[in-house]
């Protein structure tokens, strides 16, 4: 089945600094991915979506320059916090699918705890 | 826009009894709609899905999902639940198979031995 596989699953770091996550699509290609955000007991709110050669769009109230993404290829987009604050922790999410009409495939998600 | 209410947060059955759980949408063409699990700090993993045609969809692990649109429900059941079912479910919508997923808030499952 098709497979999202995201990187790192845990990541600490110290306010000021940036913070790149990996999502990749392991057997398939993927022109499109979603990034989606969730607090503790809550549930997923979409960030952006990320389009393989062109620039991501992002969904109301999300900081484009905050919250920058990539798609440079058909497997991979990559979303980094800049200048991460502890508002910033959360639990972060990628998702593709194989093809129109299939439903979506997760990643396992990427903890951030901002200090 | 679409949007999806599950109307229960919280839900504890006993292992072995039969579970229910509530999905409403709003939508208002015939609507792409989901159900995936989540166990604490993992992705999300799809259950079932109902895109067209038959409106009870059978899913991994026991599941099923009725599609019903006078009420716009989907609601999700399983006859008889194991102690590993415990985790958080959610509902999606999307307007086509390649549209953005639009969750519900999501319904904590525990399971009593």
């Amino acid at each position: 089945g098709a497979v999202v596989s995201q990187h790192p699953s845990w990541v600490i770091c110290k306010s000021g600094t940036s913070v790149k996550i990996e999502c990749r699509s392991l057997d398939f290609q993927a022109t499109t991915m979603f990034w989606y955000r969730q607090f503790p007991k809550q549930s997923l709110m979409l960030m952006a979506t990320s389009n393989e050669g062109s620039k991501a769009t992002y969904e109301q109230g999300v900081e484009k320059d905050k919250f920058l993404i990539n798609h440079a290829s058909l497997t991979l987009s990559t979303l980094t916090v800049t200048s991460a604050h502890p508002e910033d922790s959360s639990f972060y999410i990628c998702s593709a699918r194989p093809g129109t009409d299939s439903p979506l495939h997760f990643g396992n998600g990427t903890r951030l705890t901002v200090t | 826009a679409q949007s999806v209410t599950q109307p229960d947060i919280h839900i504890t059955v006993s292992e072995g009894a039969s579970l229910e759980l509530r999905c409403n949408y709003s939508y208002g063409a015939t609507p792409y709609l989901f159900w995936y699990v989540q166990s604490p700090g993992q992705g999300l993993q799809l259950l079932l899905k109902y895109f067209s045609g038959d409106t009870l969809v059978q899913g991994i692990k026991g599941f099923e999902a009725e599609f019903k649109r006078s009420q716009s429900s989907f609601n999700l059941r399983k006859p008889s639940v194991h102690w590993s079912d415990a985790a958080e479910y959610f509902c999606a919508v999307s307007a086509s198979g390649a549209q953005k997923l639009v969750f519900g808030q999501g319904t904590r499952l525990t399971i009593n031995p």
